[in-house]
């Protein structure tokens, strides 16, 4: 059983596409997350989720919308696509400040 | 805010010898993370050192929390090729968001 689960594994979209990403944890954890991981490896966070309510937003363009439908679901929708979007996004999830459980990412090529 | 940083960036070693990887944080910390990530994976939960001067072992990693909280290090033992990939600390900000170092990327010569 895969603890967190994201889809899709990869995608390919152009430049101006609307897409979303979903991810699902099966743990029982109270707080879920969006990271975005670029070229260099670097693991920046985008927003984070405390039981369906939106306590993490970070610096990151309106075009990111998370949302929340409960606590075992977070899922990831971007308008209007842009080349420098493209990254692996991972979610993630956690129980109260123990360490975090990581989906297999979804990568993201904006063409 | 809060930075934290890693050194170094690459790690070249030889099948069979030790190193170690340095993780220094701006602030202390109330905690601190370490994660592998395999090429192509997704990073992996470690292990969390909470004390300070706490030390932990599994098996040829060797994790220590530094006195002040603010530095950490995780030394390997006879590097295996099993060891090669992407290896992250993390510390808590404000709102428990978890801010990860750059990593440091091991690659293991045969």
């Amino acid at each position: 059983d895969t603890a967190v689960s994201q889809t899709p594994k990869y995608l390919v979209t152009q430049m101006g596409n609307d897409k979303s990403i979903k991810c699902e944890q099966n743990l029982g954890h109270d707080t879920m997350y969006w990271y975005k991981q670029d070229s260099k490896k670097f693991l920046k966070i985008m927003f984070s989720y405390n039981n369906k309510e939106l306590i993490i937003n970070e610096t990151v363009p309106n075009r990111f919308s998370p949302k929340s439908p409960d606590k075992a679901h977070l899922n990831l929708h971007i308008n209007s696509l842009e080349l420098g979007d493209s990254a692996v996004y991972f979610c993630a999830s956690s129980q109260g400040l123990g360490g975090y459980t990581f989906g297999s990412g979804t990568r993201l090529t904006v063409v | 805010g809060q930075q934290v940083m890693q050194i170094p960036q690459y790690q070249h070693v030889q099948e069979g010898e030790d190193f170690t990887t340095y993780c220094n944080s701006s602030t202390t910390l109330s905690n601190i993370q370490w994660y592998k990530q395999r090429p192509g994976g997704h990073p992996v939960f470690l292990i969390q050192l909470v004390k300070s001067g706490e030390v932990k072992k599994q098996k040829r990693l060797t994790f220590q929390f530094g006195e002040a909280k603010k530095n950490s290090s995780l030394h390997i033992t006879a590097t295996q090729t099993t060891d090669v990939g992407t290896y992250f600390c993390a510390g808590p900000t404000a709102g428990n968001k978890l801010t990860f170092g750059g990593g440091t990327r091991v690659l293991v010569k045969p």
